[in-house]
């Protein structure tokens, strides 16, 4: 069955700072990768998405990440942080037919000044 | 365009009591979801449908049923409400685009948030 871990569940960076989050799925076949983002109160943005192809993925706000396939990773990353960054960021894999998802448990960033 | 419309946003229900979540889509995609979101879980899929008339189990299911007569509908029932089902309930959809894969762009709605005493 597929899954995905983020270890890390809170992150401090300082605004300025450049940023990494960790994402590791465990999938048969190739994957179709998801990074979301939640703001307090809000649905769930799509990042960037990767599904074949250049295995770095550009998204909006500025964010990246990541294909490796040896790793099992899709790491999100942004060079530098803003406030407004502060969220919930979900990692998530295409589970199959009907474009299910199989989500993460998130990572919430906190963005210091 | 309003995209995905879940209604109510905040709901309070007794033990025992029924409700429906309605969920509304105005971008004619085929396929619809929903999950439940609880703190340190992420999101799990209740239930999903690849068009009307089509629903299937998710990995969270018991305690809710679906229904799919029209593309922009899927209402989220809950027959008889319990403190486990407790949390934020978002409803999702989006185009089959990959046909091989199904797997495609989901859409989130706002979120409903369910409290059950």
């Amino acid at each position: 069955a597929q899954s995905v871990t983020q270890p890390d569940i809170h992150i401090t960076v300082s605004e300025g700072a450049s940023l990494e989050l960790r994402c590791n799925y465990s999938y048969g076949a190739t994957p179709y990768l998801f990074w979301y983002v939640q703001s307090p109160g809000q649905g769930l943005q799509l990042l960037l998405k990767y599904f074949s192809g250049d295995t770095l993925v550009q998204g909006i706000k500025g964010f990246e990440a990541e294909f490796k396939r040896s790793q099992s990773s899709f790491n999100l990353r942004k060079p530098s942080v803003h406030w407004s960054d502060a969220a919930e960021y979900f990692c998530a894999v295409g589970a199959g037919y009907g474009n299910k998802l199989v989500f993460g448990a998130g990572t919430i960033l906190r963005v210091k000044s | 365009n309003a995209g995905v419309t879940q209604t109510p946003k905040f709901q309070v229900l007794k033990t025992g009591q029924s409700m429906t979540l309605q969920c509304a889509q105005d971008m004619n995609h085929e396929y619809m979801s929903w999950y439940r979101q609880d703190p340190g879980m992420g999101l799990r899929l209740i239930h999903y449908s690849v068009g009307a008339g089509i629903t299937d189990q998710g990995e969270v299911p018991n305690g809710y049923n679906v229904s799919r007569s029209t593309t922009e509908d899927f209402p989220l029932r809950l027959l008889s409400a319990a403190p486990s089902q407790t949390s934020v309930y978002f409803c999702a959809s989006s185009y089959l685009r990959d046909t091989r894969s199904g797997t495609g762009e989901l859409f989130f709605g706002e979120g409903s948030r369910l409290t059950v005493l």
